[in-house]
């Protein structure tokens, strides 16, 4: 069965810092990886997916995230944090050909200070 | 227009009672699903159904009773509420682009 793994429940830079949110899956078969970000009281965004094309995937809002399937890795970040990025990020995994569900981490609470 | 639409937004009931909450979608997926997210921020499948057929059951207590009437809805209803039903509800669906999810349910039980 597959899982998610997210290291820090928070992470908090400054504005014009480095994101790095880590995020480590476990898949018997190729997996499918996405981040979603989840604004307060708000719903689930997609903010990339990686679907065995490109192992360095660019999202929207400036994020990126690279698979490294030796590590077992699919670790999002971004250049230069702004303040409008505090929010809580997700990361999935799904098996497609599978249940095809979606299995997700516990989520990091990113803060962004001024 | 909302790609997967839920109602209500918020949802406040006692102890005991039986609600329900629905989901509709236009994007003419097959598969659609029902998350919840307790108050740690957790999110767990409960159920998905493909073309109205239920294909998982995640160890849900059988209080909770998804209904398809058709491919474009997946309702979620749940008798005699606990205290611990007090969650987010998401309704989402799957295409060939990827997973979509709805704005969520509120639910609190007091």
């Amino acid at each position: 069965a597959q899982s998610v793994t997210q290291l820090g429940s928070h992470v908090s830079v400054s504005e014009g810092a480095l994101v790095l949110l880590r995020c480590n899956y476990s898949s018997s078969v190729p997996p499918y990886l996405f981040w979603y970000v989840q604004y307060p009281n708000q719903g689930l965004q997609l903010l990339l997916k990686y679907t065995s094309a490109a192992t360095l995937v660019k999202g929207i809002n400036g994020f990126e995230a690279e698979f490294k399937k030796s590590e077992t890795s699919f670790h999002l970040t971004k250049p230069s944090a702004h303040m409008s990025d505090a929010a809580e990020y997700f990361c999935a995994v799904s098996e497609e050909g599978g249940s095809e569900k979606l299995v997700f981490g516990k989520g990091t609470k990113l803060t962004v200070n001024p | 227009d909302t790609a997967v639409s839920q109602t209500p937004k918020y949802l406040v009931t006692q102890m005991g009672n039986d609600k329900s909450i629905k989901c509709e979608q236009n994007l003419g997926h097959d598969t659609m699903y029902w998350y919840k997210q307790d108050s740690k921020k957790f999110l767990k499948i409960m159920f998905s159904y493909n073309n109205k057929e239920l294909i998982i059951n995640e160890t849900v207590p059988n209080r909770f009773s998804p209904k398809s009437p058709d491919k474009a809805h997946l309702n979620l209803h749940i008798n005699s509420l606990e205290l611990g039903d007090s969650a987010v509800y998401f309704c989402a669906t799957k295409g060939a682009r990827g997973y979509t999810f709805g704005s969520g349910t509120r639910l609190t039980v007091v």
